[in-house]
């Protein structure tokens, strides 16, 4: 297994501003997966982060928008650009082990006013 | 967190009785398919997991059974507890784009009554 670590744990942003979600792991990991899970709904993935490439996007989610950074093996970033009240949602941070299980942060639950 | 789980299907069980948890994936590609329970302020918890190759799986008090006919997943806890109250979601493996990911079920909430 893996201990993520994910700050802030909530916060609650003004329309316009952008927050910067960090993860931490405390072991090396290949692999590093964005999702958001917006109210009383599924886990939605926003993007793949592998450490020493550009964050892959899934569909319906772009760069401006949530930019991510990856500088090593155990620490990533996503960040919530430019934001508005439909961004209210908890975002998680995860980690693949053994390739496809997947451990997840508490996640960092974001209300825009 | 407390919004997690406000609009999902509701499972309301008698603690002590067994639950039964059902999951439709998509993907007939699909080889390999994992249950999370999310308690309330929590990220997903990883409960059970089973390969395409296998139709049951057995852990402590759960069991998960596939059936790739009908693309069909359920989770079966035995002797439901308090503590079991949670939402579940299936999610199913898929490889894409040089790895796999994770792509999540609607999730069911699971209410246990004393």
């Amino acid at each position: 297994s893996a201990v993520i670590s994910q700050k802030p744990s909530r916060d609650i942003c003004q329309r316009g501003t952008s927050l910067t979600i960090q993860c931490q792991v405390d072991s090396q990991v290949t692999m590093m997966f964005w999702y958001r899970q917006q109210p009383g709904q599924s886990l939605t993935l926003i993007a793949t982060a592998n450490q020493g490439s550009e964050a892959t996007y899934e569909s319906g989610f772009v760069i401006d928008k949530f930019p991510i950074s990856r500088p090593n093996l155990t620490f990533s970033t996503l960040t919530v650009s430019n934001m508005s009240p439909e961004d209210s949602s908890i975002y998680l941070c995860s980690v693949g082990v053994s390739n496809e299980k997947l451990f997840f942060g508490s996640g960092t639950q974001l209300s825009v006013l | 967190g407390e919004s997690v789980g406000l609009h999902l299907p509701t499972l309301s069980v008698q603690e002590g009785d067994n639950s039964i948890i059902n999951c439709a994936y998509s993907n007939s590609a699909s080889d390999y398919f994992i249950w999370y329970k999310q308690e309330s302020g929590k990220g997903p918890q990883f409960i059970i997991d089973i390969r395409s190759n296998m139709d049951k799986r057995q852990g402590q008090r759960v069991t998960v059974l596939l059936n790739k006919t009908v693309k069909h997943l359920s989770l079966q806890i035995a002797a439901t507890q308090p503590g079991d109250s949670a939402v579940y979601f299936c999610a199913e493996s898929l490889f894409s784009g040089g790895y796999n990911k994770l792509i999540f079920g609607a999730g069911t909430r699971l209410a246990v009554h004393p």
